[in-house]
């Protein structure tokens, strides 16, 4: 099976610019989060998914964040404008929910570069 | 709230050397799931192991052993023989049964250098 799987790998651009990282998760997980991991905060998790509805989105740093989930299979994590600051690797992890609590999933990763 | 605390920010051991990483955490709930992650220099997250709170049996997968103990609150995990390949950064978390959604707390990690 494929695991999650995120685009793009790497992504550099100039501060001011839109970035869009994309998401596809397991199929048939109901939970999806996205993550920013920096060496000096480590892992935080940003925004989570339950059947497509976000449901806590208290990490998001601020209103130049924001994330989307149309369908089940596709989730997108949008900064605009972006800020030097913002550089850090972004990761995308599902699970599956039902019953009791499971592991997450995570996706390879995108490492974003603002200049 | 629940906290996750890795003490150990770094270990350095020789080849074929047995290495514990530590992992104490804080919670309020009874029912909890705790996890260990490895974070290889390529980046990724991988998924190790889940435990629930009600079962504090200790596993064994290959070299690598789990020991849980709710009295301490602690969920150590042991490598035997320790290899190069198994250098990386290890994450602990924890998941309360409460939570609403799933969400993971993770410790800030442990960095371990497996030298030849």
């Amino acid at each position: 099976d494929a695991g999650v799987i995120q685009s793009p790998r790497h992504e550099v651009t100039e501060m001011g610019q839109e970035v869009t990282l994309r998401c596809k998760p397991i199929s048939g997980h109901d939970y999806l989060f996205w993550y920013r991991q920096t060496m000096m905060r480590g892992l935080e998790l940003l925004i989570y998914f339950n059947n497509n509805v976000p449901i806590d989105d208290s990490g998001m740093p601020e209103d130049r964040f924001s994330a989307k989930m149309p369908n089940a299979s596709f989730s997108t994590l949008k900064i605009q404008p972006s800020e030097p600051r913002d550089s850090a690797v972004y990761f995308c992890a599902s699970s599956y929910g039902q019953g009791s609590i499971h592991e997450q999933y995570f996706g390879p990763g995108t490492r974003l570069t603002v200049t | 709230a629940q906290k996750v605390t890795q003490a150990q920010t770094e270990i350095s051991v020789v080849e074929k050397e047995d290495v514990t990483l530590d992992c104490v955490y804080e919670t309020r709930d009874t029912t909890y799931y705790l996890f260990w992650y490895k974070q290889p220099p390529s980046g990724e997250l991988v998924f190790l192991i889940r435990r629930n709170s009600f079962d504090e049996q200790n596993e064994i997968s290959g070299r690598y052993s789990w020991n849980f103990q709710k009295s301490t609150s602690s969920f150590n995990f042991t490598i035997t023989a320790s290899q190069v390949v198994d250098s990386a950064v290890y994450f602990c978390a924890l998941s309360e049964h409460n939570n609403a959604g799933n969400m993971l707390t993770f410790g800030g990690g442990t960095r371990l250098m497996v030298k030849p």
